[in-house]
């Protein structure tokens, strides 16, 4: 069975700093899909970045980037130029091809000004 | 366009009464998935849908709980006999097609008293 761990249940940044999140998967697939996504307080679930298994290039969205290490099963986040407007939790999740997403427990992410 | 809507945004219910969750997916989206948000369990997957179809409905936590989804569009989450434990946010998400990308609604807050 697939398992996504996020190790960093808190975290906190200076506005305009750079922060990295942390998230490791376990699989037995070679084709699989990695997720971040952003929930900040209205509830709302929102696609930050995706990363094809099959790619070796970092996938990267404007102010975010991923640092993914397929043979080490690693998959983490980094924000630049952190905005008050990051602070959300953070979950990360893995998609095999049944499609269904699997999440981590989460990263609560706070941007202080 | 439109993104994909929940209705209600809260319930509050007794235990022991049925509630019915409403999803309505992105227009043309043939994948719908139904989350379950817990402070005790984090995410977990319930049932997901290919058209008006139901291949996987691994994570449907008893059979309380069931799910249809008529014309591939709108899909009605039903929970009979609500006990305490069901409260939680229930999230659907919809993607353009099975394995792509996942985009979520803003859930359903229930509380069942």
């Amino acid at each position: 069975a697939q398992t996504v761990t996020q190790s960093q249940p808190e975290m906190s940044v200076q506005e305009a700093e750079t922060v990295t999140l942390s998230c490791t998967y376990d699989t037995s697939e070679n084709n699989y899909y990695l997720f971040w996504y952003k929930q900040p307080p209205s509830r709302q679930m929102i696609l930050v970045i995706r990363q094809e298994a099959y790619k070796q290039q970092n996938a990267t969205e404007n102010r975010f980037s991923v640092n993914f290490q397929k043979a080490a099963k690693s998959f983490s986040l980094k924000i630049s130029d952190s905005q008050l407007g990051d602070t959300a939790m953070y979950f990360c999740a893995f998609a095999s091809n049944t499609g269904k997403l699997i999440f981590g427990q989460g990263t609560t992410l706070q941007v202080k000004p | 366009g439109a993104g994909v809507s929940q209705s209600p945004s809260n319930k509050v219910t007794e235990k022991g009464k049925d509630v019915e969750l409403r999803c309505d997916p992105i227009s043309g989206h043939t994948a719908l998935y139904w989350y379950r948000q817990s402070l005790g369990q984090g995410l977990e997957f319930l049932i997901y849908f290919q058209g008006n179809s139901a291949p996987d409905k691994s994570g449907l936590p008893s059979d309380r709980f069931s799910a249809e989804r008529t014309g591939g569009s709108v899909s009605t989450l039903t929970i009979q006999r609500t006990q305490q434990e069901d409260s939680a946010v229930y999230l659907c998400a919809s993607s353009l097609a099975f394995a792509e990308t996942q985009y979520f609604g803003p859930g359903t807050r229930l509380l069942v008293l």
